[in-house]
C-alpha cells in the first residue's frame, strides 16, 4: 500500500517567519494530497489539498506543491502566526481505491511569539 | 461540507466490555470511513464503511474486534469490542461525496480503557 514520510517531527518558527513541511509518497498511482491542521483535542481540519493535475496551490498565507517526478509535496505556511501553533498532517489517496488517505506521521509546528 | 457528530465524545470503560460509537451526517454522502488516532500519533485507517453490506477492513483489523455498521448513506456504527488499555484511543469517522475525494472529519470519540 500507500506509504507517506513526513519531515519534520517538529518544528518551532519565529512568528512572522515561514513554516515548510515535506511529505513523500511511495505509490505513482497517488493522485490527491490533502494536509489537515490539528489542534489540541479538536478534529483534523482541511486546510488546503492539491491534486496531480496541478503543480501549486495558494491560498492566503498557505500553499502546496507537488513535483510528481520526484513524488514529494510540500506545505508552505508564510507570515505564520501563534494561531498557526499545531499538528499538520500530509496525507496520500488514489482514485479509484475508494478515496482511501494513507497519512504522515505529523508535525508539530510551534510559533514563538 | 457536511456537518458530522459523533457520540458518545468520551467514554471511560472497563476491560472485557464493548462500546458502540455512532457516526451521524446531515446529509447523504457516498464514503464513510472510520479511523483510529493513538495518543500523540497519526490517523490509521480502520475500515471503509459500506453502506448496506459488510464494511472493508484494513491490514490489521478484524471484524470480530471492530463490528461496523451502515443502514443507511448518513449514518454508520463502530463497536470496539471485548476492550483492552491498548484500545485508548480517539476513533474518527470521516466522510466523502462522490464528487470529490476530500474527505471531512467528526469531531472524535476519545475512549480510555481501564
Amino acid at each position: 500500500g500507500e506509504n507517506v514520510e513526513q519531515h519534520p517531527s517538529t518544528l518551532s518558527v519565529q512568528e512572522g517567519d515561514s513554516a515548510v513541511i515535506k511529505c513523500t509518497y511511495s505509490d505513482s498511482a497517488s493522485n490527491y494530497f490533502p494536509w489537515y491542521k490539528q489542534e489540541l483535542g479538536k478534529r483534523p481540519q482541511l486546510i488546503i489539498d492539491i491534486r496531480s493535475n496541478v503543480g501549486e496551490k495558494k491560498d492566503q498565507r498557505i500553499a502546496v506543491t507537488l513535483n510528481k517526478t520526484a513524488k514529494h509535496f510540500s506545505l508552505h505556511i508564510t507570515e505564520t502566526q501563534p494561531e498557526d501553533s499545531a499538528v499538520y498532517f500530509c496525507a496520500a489517496s488514489i482514485k479509484g481505491n475508494d478515496y482511501k488517505l494513507s497519512f504522515g506521521a505529523g508535525t508539530t509546528v510551534t510559533v514563538r511569539a | 461540507s457536511a456537518v458530522i457528530s459523533q457520540k458518545p465524545s468520551r467514554d471511560i470503560c472497563q476491560r472485557g466490555t464493548s462500546l458502540t460509537i455512532q457516526c451521524q451526517v446531515d446529509s447523504q454522502v457516498t464514503m464513510m470511513f472510520w479511523y483510529r488516532q493513538q495518543p500523540g500519533q497519526s490517523l490509521t485507517l480502520i475500515a471503509t464503511a459500506n453502506q448496506g453490506s459488510e464494511a472493508t477492513y484494513e491490514s490489521g483489523f478484524v471484524i470480530d474486534k471492530f463490528p461496523i455498521s451502515r443502514p443507511n448513506l448518513t449514518f454508520s456504527t463502530l463497536t470496539v469490542s471485548n476492550m483492552s488499555p491498548e484500545d485508548s484511543s480517539i476513533y474518527l469517522c470521516s466522510e466523502s461525496t462522490s464528487s470529490t475525494d476530500t474527505q471531512y472529519f467528526g469531531p472524535g470519540t476519545r475512549l480510555t480503557v481501564l
